[in-house]
């Protein structure tokens, strides 16, 4: 089935320790998120790829960065992990923009960072 | 600036009963609204969405939701809960309908169905 994956499920790393995030699809979509999930709140984007296009929101820390090295990966990659960075971060895809804003997304099942 | 608001941190249903969970929306052109389901340390699942048509939307495990205009709503329902539905639902709203159909979502709604 195609389908999005995340690995590591669970990672654990230590204050101020470089972690790397990664996803893979199967599902040939153009568009890559990553969410920041915490606490079963509502799920906050940090960035996503459209293609090579990398589009970043404007409240997401320095600290967060990404890179897509082709259509199936991309990774998020946590420069000097806080103790409040502690999350579920999750990967998603679509195949493009909707233009009439239809357009769903795919969830991959996440990555718990715990940070020591 | 678009949003969704999910009034209900928890909504507690019998099985067999019908359930509703609640969300109302502000945007300011047409509305397109979507239903996500988070189960226990899993990713988000695409339940259904209303873009145009007809007000009354079919989805995945026998849910349905109701788009009204006047009342600016997207209540989820289903006629007859089961244990398995228990999860976290969230509402949520594409921004930037031509640019990057960003998703802006409530702040979920933890669905209990008692045995």
């Amino acid at each position: 089935d195609a389908m999005v994956i995340q690995n590591p499920r669970y990672q654990v790393t230590q204050f101020g320790k470089p972690v790397t995030l990664s996803c893979s699809q199967t599902l040939n979509h153009n568009v890559m998120y990553w969410y920041q999930q915490k606490s079963s709140q509502a799920p906050k984007l940090l960035f996503h790829y459209y293609d090579k296009d990398f589009n970043n929101e404007a409240d997401t820390p320095d600290n967060f960065q990404s890179r897509r090295p082709n259509t199936s990966f991309c990774f998020l990659d946590i420069r000097s992990p806080g103790l409040g960075d502690a999350a579920m971060y999750l990967c998603a895809t679509s195949r493009g923009y909707g233009g009439s804003g239809g357009v769903e997304q795919f969830f991959g099942p996440g990555t718990r960072l715990t940070v020591l | 600036a678009q949003s969704v608001a999910q009034p209900e941190d928890q909504v507690n249903v019998a099985e067999g009963n019908p359930l509703t969970v609640k969300c109302t929306y502000s945007v300011s052109g047409n509305p397109y609204l979507f239903w996500y389901v988070q189960y226990p340390n899993r990713g988000l699942q695409f339940l259904l969405k209303y873009i145009t048509g007809d007000n009354l939307v079919k989805g995945s495990y026998g849910f349905e939701a109701e788009f009204n205009k006047s009342q600016t709503s997207f209540h989820l329902k289903k006629p007859s809960a089961l244990v398995s539905d228990s999860a976290l639902y969230f509402c949520a709203v594409v921004e930037g309908v031509y640019n990057t159909d960003k998703l802006i979502f409530g702040t979920g709604t933890r669905l209990q169905v008692f045995p």
